[in-house]
C-alpha cells in the first residue's frame, strides 16, 4: 500500500523562474493539501484540493497555484520565484470530511538561488 | 483565530529519562489535536491524536491528553531512547486544515 509520494525530491531554481511540484496521494485518499515548511519552522497551509477544486486557501499569494487530476494526484505551481520561497514543500492526503488524519509525503526541497 | 504554541527546544535528555514537551492551543470550536514527528530528511509522521476533551492519544510509549480546561496537549514519554531523537510538532485540525506549532527538537544521548 503506497503512501504519499512526491517528486522531485530536490530542486534548484533561480529567482523569477517557475516550478511545478507533484504529489500522488495515499491509495484510497481523495483530498490533497499542500504545506510550506521553512527551515526551523512548522509547516504552513497553502491550499487544499478535493474533486479537482481548490476548497481552502491559506495566506499565500496568487503566485502559488495548484491543480488536482481525476486520479486525485495534484500539482503545486509557483511562479516568479523569490528567495523566500526556498523551503520544504509537503503534500498531505486524507479522505474528505470529518477529522481524518492527514498522511504526509517526504516533501520536495526547493532551493532558490 | 487558531494557533499552537510549543516549548522551544532543543530538549536534551539522557536515554531512559522522562520526556515532556508542552503544547497549548487557541481555537474556535472543538478542534482535533495531533502530534507529528519529523526525522531528519523526512516528512511528517502521525504520532498520536485526540479528537475530543479528555481523550488520551498514545503510540510507541508516547501519550498526550486533550485538556480543554487548560487548552493543552502536552506530549509525554516515560523512558526515551536515542531513536526518539527528532523534531516533534503539535498541531490542531480545524476547518479542514492543520495548524502547526513551530516544532521542538528532541536530542537523546546514550
Amino acid at each position: 500500500d503506497a503512501g504519499v509520494t512526491q517528486s522531485p525530491t530536490h530542486l534548484i531554481k533561480t529567482r523569477g523562474q517557475q516550478v511545478t511540484l507533484r504529489c500522488s496521494p495515499k491509495s484510497g485518499h481523495d483530498t490533497v493539501s499542500w504545506y510550506q515548511q521553512a527551515l526551523g519552522q512548522g509547516p504552513q497551509f497553502i491550499f487544499q484540493y478535493y474533486e479537482e477544486e481548490e476548497r481552502q486557501r491559506g495566506n499565500f499569494p496568487d503566485r502559488f497555484s495548484g491543480h488536482q487530476f481525476p486520479n486525485y494526484s495534484s500539482e503545486l505551481n509557483v511562479n516568479a520565484l523569490l528567495l523566500g520561497d526556498s523551503a520544504l514543500y509537503l503534500c498531505a492526503s486524507q479522505n474528505w470530511g470529518g477529522n481524518q488524519p492527514q498522511h504526509f509525503g517526504d516533501g520536495t526541497r526547493l532551493s532558490i538561488l | 483565530g487558531n494557533s499552537v504554541t510549543q516549548m522551544e527546544g532543543p530538549v536534551t535528555l539522557s536515554e531512559e529519562a522522562f520526556l515532556t514537551i508542552n503544547c497549548t492551543y487557541t481555537a474556535t470550536g472543538y478542534p482535533s489535536l495531533f502530534w507529528y514527528v519529523q526525522y531528519p530528511g523526512e516528512g511528517l509522521q502521525l504520532l498520536l491524536k485526540a479528537t475530543k476533551a479528555d481523550d488520551k492519544g498514545s503510540n510507541k510509549g508516547f501519550e498526550a491528553t486533550y485538556r480543554k480546561e487548560t487548552t493543552s496537549f502536552h506530549l509525554e514519554k516515560g523512558s526515551v531512547q536515542v531513536s526518539d531523537s527528532a523534531v516533534y510538532f503539535c498541531a490542531l485540525y480545524n476547518t479542514d486544515k492543520l495548524i502547526f506549532g513551530t516544532g521542538t527538537r528532541l536530542q537523546v544521548f546514550p
